[in-house]
């Protein structure tokens, strides 16, 4: 069974912090995917990692794909309020029909 | 372009009732998927769609959950009856595969659900 564990599963931080948010697994994953999910709405992506090794960055945030492709990372740099939410990473499941498998997801909270 | 419809927004229903929720996908988007998100944790598939066809169900309580995408368009997802553990919020959402294996998936703003 393929799962993704995300720690920590909660964050409060003062604005302006830096964070990191982990998502490991013990199988691999061909790619792995973060979303953003806000208070009341649906998770939207952020970014797809698909080279073990990848390194994307998105303004002040980065994402890495772990070598082996069974792990990532999310690092936000300097956080904003506005980065407040519910952080998930999902990635492909081995049926290989696009069904997604969603780690528990962190929430991060960002105090001005 | 339009993203993933979903209604109601909330829902609040006492247990042992029934209930439905309603899906429009992206337009042109041949995968839809049911997901049970409960508070605090990752969604959970409860079902896939491929144009009207059943991919995966195999998370869909079946004694007491029922989906339908009859024509290949919007979808329709029914609890009946409902019990207190299926509160948590119902997400829709649409993918168009690509080749490659690319699989983003755009959802819909959700229905909360509340069984009393």
């Amino acid at each position: 069974t393929q799962l993704l564990e995300q720690s920590p599963q909660f964050l409060s931080i003062q604005e302006g912090e830096n964070l990191t948010v982990y998502c490991n697994s013990s199988s691999v994953f061909s790619s792995l995917q973060w979303y953003r999910q806000e208070p009341g709405e649906g998770p939207v992506l952020l970014v797809t990692v698909v080279t073990g090794g990848e390194v994307k960055k998105l303004k002040r945030l980065t994402f890495q794909f772990g070598d082996a492709r069974k792990d990532s990372s999310l690092h936000i740099t300097a956080a904003q309020p506005g980065d407040t939410g519910l952080y998930l990473c999902a990635g492909p499941g081995s049926s290989n029909t696009g069904k997604l498998i969603f780690g528990q997801g962190t929430t991060l909270q960002v105090k001005p | 372009e339009a993203g993933v419809a979903q209604s109601p927004r909330y829902k609040i229903i006492e247990k042992r009732q029934s209930v439905a929720f309603w899906c429009n996908p992206i337009s042109g988007h041949a995968t839809l998927y049911w997901y049970q998100q409960i508070l605090g944790q990752g969604p959970k598939l409860l079902i896939q769609f491929q144009n009207n066809g059943v991919v995966d169900d195999s998370q869909l309580p079946k004694d007491r959950f029922s989906a339908e995408r009859l024509k290949g368009v919007d979808s329709t997802l029914k609890i009946q009856p409902a019990k207190l553990e299926d509160s948590a919020v119902y997400l829709c959402a649409s993918s168009s595969l690509r080749g490659g294996g690319s699989y983003e998936q755009y959802f819909g703003p959700g229905t909360r659900l509340t069984v009393t």
